[in-house]
Parts: C-alpha cells; structure tokens; sequence
C-alpha cells in the first residue's frame, strides 16, 4: 500500500526566509500534486508534477519532484504571512495524501 | 464555469440518524471522489466514482456508508445511523474525462454528530 509521509508535520518561520517541506512517498508514481488548505477552507490545487525532474513555481513556491527518490519538494522562498496554511502532497493515481505540514510564517 | 458543488456546507445530525451529502462536480466533469478530513488531519479517501459506477471504494468504510453517483443529479454519500465518530468534514473532488486526472475539490460538508 502506497503510504505518504511528509516533514514537517509544524513549521514556524519568520517572514523574509526561506525552508523547504519534503514529501515522501513508498511505491513507484509518476504524478505528485500539492494542495494548500486555509482553515475551513476546501483545498487549493498548487501544482501538478507529472514526470521524473519536473519542476514548477508559482509566485514564492517552486515544487519539483524526483521519482527516482520518490521525493517532492515544496521550497518557499522569502515567505510572508500569506503563505500561511496548510500544505499537503498527494500521489499517484489513488491520490493518497500525507498528513499535511502545518506552516505558520510570523512577523 | 461554476466549482464544484457540495451542499449542505454544514449538517448537524444526532447519533442514529441518516446523514445526506450532495456533490455536483464541475461542468463536463464525469469523475467524482469523496474525502473525509477529521479535524487536525490529512484526507482520506473514501471513494471513486463515475456515472452509475462505483470505481473504488477501497476507502469506505465497510458498513453504513453508501455512495451513488446517477445518470441525473448530484453524487450523494449517505451514511446510515452516524455516530460521533463520523463528525468530520467530507470532501467532493471531480476531475475530467482522464481518470484519476487532476481534482478540483468543493467547499466540503462538515458534518456534526451529537
């Protein structure tokens, strides 16, 4: 059974650095996506990664994937206090989602 | 092009009754899938389906849940006599024709269980 870890699972940081939230997973999959979640919120789709070495940004987000690792990175770069929330990956064609990182970013 | 549709958005049921939650996917969508969230978790996926078939239900739970998806109308997913354990909020996501394609997810129904 394909099982999906992702660290951390809290992440406080300051605004203006920069941190990156890893995403595991355990079988093969050739499709990865992250989502972000506000609270009471529905979900937000980020990014669709589709192949071994995609890489894609939006704004101070960049995802890439490395199916070879069975790895994604999710990098925010000089985060502000918008990008607080929660952000899940999720992989495969089961969609299988980890159990989010819960971002803060202070002041 | 209207979201996804999911209504209620809240539903507040006591223990023993039916609760009914109501999916309408995107326009030209034909895949639905449902998501339970329990409070401070990630989702879990219940099950997938397409008109009047169910595709996976790997994630249902083995008794009281039941989903449809007719030729006409919404996706419903009902669970029979709920218990305190299933408060939780419950997710509809559709994707287009490929399956398992990229999902698009409704607002959710949180479902509250006295």
């Amino acid at each position: 059974e394909l099982k999906v870890e992702q660290n951390p699972l809290f992440l406080s940081m300051q605004e203006g650095k920069n941190y990156t939230i890893y995403c595991n997973y355990s079988t093969t999959s050739d499709r990865l996506y992250w989502y972000r979640q506000d609270p009471g919120k529905s979900l937000e789709s980020l990014f669709v990664l589709l192949s071994n070495g995609a890489v894609k940004q939006e704004g101070r987000l960049m995802a890439s994937l490395d199916t070879k690792a069975r790895l994604s990175t999710l990098h925010i770069t000089a985060a502000v206090h918008d990008l607080s929330a929660t952000y899940f990956c999720a992989v495969g064609e089961d969609m299988r989602f980890g159990a989010g990182t819960r971002l803060t970013v202070k002041p | 092009n209207a979201g996804v549709m999911q209504n209620p958005r809240h539903l507040v049921r006591r223990r023993g009754q039916e609760a009914r939650l109501r999916c309408s996917p995107m326009k030209g969508h034909s895949h639905v899938y449902w998501y339970r969230q329990l409070p401070e978790e990630g989702l879990k996926f219940m099950v997938y389906l397409q008109k009047e078939n169910i595709i996976d239900e790997s994630g249902m739970p083995k008794e009281r849940f039941s989903a449809e998806f007719p030729k006409e109308g919404p996706s419903i997913l009902r669970i029979q006599q709920v218990v305190r354990g299933d408060s939780a909020a419950y997710f509809c996501a559709s994707s287009p024709g490929t399956p398992r394609g990229r999902q698009y997810f409704g607002p959710g129904t949180r479902l509250t269980v006295t």
